[in-house]
């Protein structure tokens, strides 16, 4: 039982282009939502986080929304560049569990 | 050069064969993790510990074994009882569990069971 859905399974944008992958949950005990990058053979790097008294954060070229209400996070990688070629998963944790449950991955792919 | 280091990043071991991964992190951490990652399922949490001499199960314990003899290390045996050995092995360290800080992930061990 999976206790955070992500989707889609994959997904093919062209250079310059705005990604976009989404994740939903049903624990609203969770309280921190995190975003990681995974490059073929390497092991996964924070890309960004989220706690739910904001509804979006922006690092950079990535963003992530938030909507507590509907129990949904997004992250949108904007002006993709074939660089962010990438596996990339949604997490999510609470304080007080200490543990992280994962989404399934979405396999990324920008085209030149 | 502070990191996680994982090893050896490949192993092949035969059916029936207990096998131990090595994961070494100079962090100063007190949190240590062992995740199994197969496609299209993600990372699954096999075991993970808040301080010296205690650890905890995770989801997908059944098969596994650990220790945390040292701050530094946190070794995973993977038993001839798990089913399906197989798969992308990732170690992780956090400053606490607790407070969900960043998690730092080493390289990896893909391990290869025939």
């Amino acid at each position: 039982q999976q206790q955070v859905k992500q989707s889609p399974q994959s997904l093919i944008v062209q250079k310059g282009g705005i990604s976009i992958i989404n994740c939903a949950y049903e624990n609203t005990a969770f309280d921190y939502f995190p975003w990681y990058q995974q490059f073929p053979g390497k092991g996964p790097a924070l890309l960004i986080a989220i706690r739910p008294d904001v509804s979006e954060k922006k690092e950079g070229r990535f963003t992530i929304s938030f909507n507590k209400s509907a129990k949904q996070f997004s992250l949108h990688i904007m002006d993709s560049q074939p660089g962010d070629s990438a596996t990339y998963f949604c997490a999510a944790g609470a304080d007080s569990w200490g543990k992280l449950q994962f989404g399934a991955g979405t396999q990324v792919v920008v085209t030149p | 050069d502070g990191g996680i280091t994982q090893s050896p990043k490949y192993l092949f071991r035969k059916e029936g064969q207990n096998v131990t991964l090595s994961c070494e992190q100079n962090l100063n951490h007190d949190a240590m993790y062992w995740y199994r990652q197969d496609p299209g399922q993600g990372l699954r949490l096999i075991y993970y510990s808040q301080i010296v001499n205690d650890f905890q199960k995770g989801d997908i314990a059944e098969g596994y074994s650990v220790s945390r003899e040292k701050k530094e290390s946190f070794p995973l045996t993977v038993t001839s009882a798990q089913k399906n050995p197989t798969a992308f092995y990732l170690c992780a360290s956090s400053i606490s569990v607790l407070g969900n800080y960043e998690q730092y992930f080493g390289p990896g061990t893909r391990l290869t069971v025939t």
